[in-house]
């Protein structure tokens, strides 16, 4: 079973308007991480956004707000207020386990391509 | 804030050849460092574990011999992928985590697209 799925190959947003961007994650392990990356044409990986399964609220980072429904298993990044800028790739990942001192490995899902038209 | 720096950023070789990136981490320690591997529009994929004075823990699948990762010192590894061929073509990156904090964080490379013709 794929551990993070994103169902959304692509989608489009108008300017100012915002959007949702569906990620639903499947682990047996009772601590673990969310997390949302920004990959602009460039490749680089912007981090955006992180939810721990034990915070009781929603992440939020600016424009950026994480909608964790831990019952379904879904992490939903929302963009409100969306600019062209936003347009890109965009990833959801997951860690297994608490977070470790050196690091620990992301599973990454297939991406969605936000592309925000005016 | 942290940085993770990748070079080359581009490389183009011919078949048969090596090619060495370099990912360092330029603002603190890295005792681990991740390398993935992306395929043009697919998600990325954890090719292995790099740790610093140690050998590296290579995901299934993953060619040890091929992928070569030295893990020298606290601020730098490197991935070689020795006799490259066509199919070796793919966009590496790099990941590390600054340390401290409580989320796990990790900071990714600019990434580095090798050509293998």
């Amino acid at each position: 079973a794929q551990k993070i799925t994103q169902t959304q190959p692509g989608m489009f947003v108008q300017e100012k308007e915002a959007v949702t961007l569906d990620c639903t994650y499947d682990t047996s392990d009772p601590s673990y991480g969310l997390f949302w990356y920004k990959q602009p044409s460039s490749g680089e990986m912007i981090f955006l956004i992180y939810q721990g399964s034990y915070d009781q609220q929603n992440a939020t980072e600016g424009r950026y707000s994480l909608n964790f429904q831990k019952a379904r298993k879904s992490a939903n990044l929302v963009i409100s207020a969306s600019q062209l800028g936003d347009s890109a790739m965009y990833f959801c990942a997951m860690r297994e386990g608490p977070p470790s001192g050196g690091g620990n490995k992301l599973t990454f899902g297939t991406g969605t391509q936000l592309k925000v038209e005016l | 804030g942290a940085v993770v720096s990748q070079h080359p950023s581009r490389v183009i070789c011919k078949s048969g050849t090596s090619v060495k990136i370099e990912c360092r981490s330029l603002d603190f320690q890295a005792t681990t460092m991740f390398w993935y591997r992306q395929f043009p529009k697919q998600s990325l994929m954890l090719m292995a574990t790099s740790n610093e004075g140690s050998k590296a823990t290579y995901e299934q699948g993953v060619e040890k011999d091929k992928f070569l990762i030295n893990h020298a010192s606290l601020t730098l590894s490197t991935l070689t992928v020795t006799s490259a061929h066509p199919e070796d073509s793919s966009f590496y990156i790099c990941s590390a985590r600054a340390g401290g904090g409580r989320i796990g964080e990790l900071f990714f490379g600019e990434g580095s697209r090798l050509t293998v013709l």
